[in-house]
């Protein structure tokens, strides 16, 4: 069965300390992308990328960083420079760069600093 | 500054009664998204409107879209207690070729027994 897989599904980070989060898809789309989940809020966009070895930065990506060498593969870096990183982390991807038929979202990373 | 504002923000209802979650969006895109999410969970797509006056209807929800009012509402008939989830609308913004989709802040039922 196609779809997306992130791992781990709990993280936790020790303050200073850089984490990988990993998104993995087989439906062969073109588009990925990486939301943060705030509880009780919406979703907002950190990085997306719409090719293989090109990414751009959405409207959170202070403090993260990310990487698209392959095209199933789009991981997330947090950094210790991301100050408040506790939260639920999302990556979807979509056929193209249109996104006209919709994301298809992951299972998601919690992501806690202890 | 583009934004999507869903009410309300939380609704409490009985089973068995009618409500509409409304949508507001502030471009003139006429590609309206809904999602589904259960706590702890990821995003499900329910309905993918992709023009004015697009109707689309699964079971007991029913959304709609009028982009000349940059409106769109989800309503639910005879609700129950499996519908209990947040509800997200996300409309799609592009600028200069790059598409991404501006998401609501939800709107989180809970249905009563």
């Amino acid at each position: 069965d196609g779809g997306i897989t992130q791992s781990p599904k709990y993280l936790f980070r020790k303050e200073g300390q850089n984490v990988t989060l990993s998104c993995e898809q087989n439906l062969n789309h073109d588009a990925m992308y990486w939301y943060r989940q705030d509880p009780g809020q919406g979703l907002r966009l950190i990085y997306y990328s719409q090719i293989v070895n090109d990414f751009q930065k959405g409207d959170i990506a202070e403090g993260y960083s990310v990487s698209r060498e392959k095209k199933e593969s789009f991981p997330l870096t947090v950094t210790s420079a991301q100050k408040n990183p506790t939260a639920f982390y999302l990556c979807a991807s979509s056929i193209d760069r249109s996104t006209i038929y919709g994301y298809t979202f992951g299972s998601g990373t919690r992501l806690t600093v202890v | 500054e583009l934004k999507v504002e869903q009410n309300p923000l939380f609704l409490s209802m009985q089973e068995g009664k009618n409500y509409t979650i409304y949508c507001n969006y502030s471009t003139t895109s006429d590609r309206l998204y809904w999602y589904r999410q259960d706590p702890g969970k990821s995003l499900e797509s329910l309905f993918v409107l992709l023009s004015n006056g697009a109707v689309k209807q699964e079971g007991r929800l029913m959304a709609s879209l009028d982009t000349k009012a940059r409106l769109s509402t989800l309503h639910i008939t005879a609700a129950v207690h499996d519908l209990s989830a947040t509800y997200f609308c996300a409309e799609l913004s592009s600028t200069s070729g790059t598409y991404k989709y501006i998401f609501g802040t939800g709107t989180r039922l809970k249905v009563l027994a």
